[in-house]
């Protein structure tokens, strides 16, 4: 299985302001995933980021909250702007764990933001 | 479209007790099914997985079987322990990955 690699793994911000979430894949792969998991509850897909092309966002999610970067096969960027305490929740990259459309999801540790 | 329902938690249980978390599932098509666990302040890791009817997923003496005819697919264990205490997932995937609401299970000793 690929390794995933997440920074920060944690962070307190305060609200008004920006944060950059990194994700490193030991592998190349073709769409990197990122979810977003609030407190309590499920995980929830905020966009798909394919290399080359812009990202696809699920309904609810919006660019200009959630810019994502996607410079080569094994990297991929979340930032999270303009931040409000309802931002509070953990992040997470994740990539298939094999070609097809219905391989599981292999996923990074995850970044716990804090939004004071 | 395509939907995950899990059994409300928590469940909290002794140690040697006998688990199961039901999960049905909604969907077109033939997805695959998994389970995840997701450890205190760790991300979720892959538990087991049947990618069609009568499959048995098996992984640290968790079991799950997928269930066409009753789209289930519920995790069992025959002898929980204080190390699996975590949240499970069930989630499906056709094109895109769905995931239940998660079932926090915890063991006492």
């Amino acid at each position: 299985s690929a390794v995933i690699s997440q920074k920060p793994s944690r962070d307190i911000c305060q609200r008004g302001t920006s944060l950059t979430i990194q994700c490193q894949v030991d592998s190349q792969v073709t769409m990197m995933f990122w979810y977003r998991q609030q407190p309590g509850q499920s995980l929830t897909l905020i966009a798909t980021a394919n290399q080359g092309s812009e990202a696809t966002y699920e309904s609810g999610f919006v660019i200009d909250k959630f810019p994502i970067s996607r410079p080569n096969l094994t990297f991929s960027t979340l930032t999270v702007s303009n931040m409000s305490p309802e931002d509070s929740s953990i992040y997470l990259c994740s990539v298939r764990d094999g070609a097809a459309s219905n391989s599981p999801l292999h996923f990074g540790n995850g970044t716990r933001l804090t939004v004071t | 479209g395509n939907s995950v329902t899990q059994m409300e938690g928590p469940v909290t249980l002794s140690e040697e007790a006998f688990l199961t978390i039901n999960c049905t599932y909604t969907a077109t098509g033939y997805p695959s099914l998994f389970w995840y666990v997701q450890y205190p302040g760790e991300g979720l890791q892959l538990l087991l997985k049947a990618t069609k009817a009568d499959d048995k997923g098996s992984n640290k003496g968790f079991e799950a079987t997928y269930r066409k005819e009753t789209t289930s697919f519920h995790l069992e264990k025959g002898s929980v322990q204080v190390s699996d205490s975590a949240v499970y997932f069930c989630a499906l995937s056709a094109n895109d990955m769905r995931f239940g609401a998660g079932t926090r299970l915890t063991v006492k000793p």
